[in-house]
């Protein structure tokens, strides 16, 4: 069974930090990982989805890596803004055993990150 | 706009009564899926449809049902069997096949009184 653990639990920093979350899980047999943010209350928005066969997805000031033989994903924020503050879930997808996947996420507890300004 | 929508985003139900949630998208996405959120929890996966009348369950499906006879609408039914139905429930789609990005809905939270 998948499981997903993020470290840190919570991350408070000052505006204009860069930030590292981390992500890692137990079953390398993903095909999928996508990053998402959560707001207090809200539903979840996607940030990034990088497929197994990459290595790292951009979008504007995050950037996620993979390395699916260590079980590891990185999330990296750049130059940390109050409005970036959120829960931050990190989602591998499994693959079947016919290299496809039925979507199927399976969660972290997420980080809680706070910027203060 | 595109997009899932979830109703209603509140809910209160007394103890052995089945309530339904709503989620319908108009993304035009073959596949559905429900999560649960507990505090201090990750999502859990109760059920998933890939297409329209087909559904599987997922790892926590004992107490809930659903039905896929719309492409648009995939209702999660929380029955009185559920011993702890108090949570916040995420519909999310996909386009469906392999490696496609999820996205979800606002969330309804339900809670037994």
């Amino acid at each position: 069974k998948q499981e997903v653990t993020q470290i840190p639990a919570a991350l408070s920093v000052p505006e204009g930090e860069n930030l590292v979350l981390n992500c890692s899980f137990t079953d390398s047999a993903i095909y999928n990982l996508q990053w998402f943010r959560q707001d207090p209350g809200k539903g979840l928005t996607s940030l990034l989805l990088i497929q197994s066969s990459q290595r790292e997805q951009t979008s504007g000031r995050l950037n996620a890596s993979l390395d699916k033989s260590s079980g590891r994903s990185t999330l990296y924020i750049a130059a940390s803004q109050p409005g970036d503050s959120a829960t931050y879930l990190c989602a591998p997808a499994k693959a079947n055993a016919g290299g496809t996947s039925y979507g199927k996420l399976t969660f972290g507890q997420g980080t809680i990150l706070t910027v203060h300004p | 706009d595109g997009g899932i929508t979830q109703s209603p985003k509140y809910l209160f139900r007394k103890e052995g009564q089945n309530v339904t949630l709503s989620c319908e998208q108009n993304l035009n996405h073959d596949a559905m899926y429900w999560y649960r959120q507990d505090p201090g929890q990750g999502l859990r996966l109760i059920y998933y449809s890939q297409i329209v009348n087909d559904f599987q369950k997922g790892d926590i499906a004992e107490g809930y049902s659903v039905s896929r006879e719309k492409k648009e609408s995939f209702p999660l039914t929380v029955t009185s069997a559920q011993k702890n139905p108090t949570a916040f429930y995420l519909c999310a789609s996909s386009i469906g096949g392999v490696g496609t990005e999820a996205f979800f809905g606002q969330g309804t939270r339900l809670t037994v009184v």
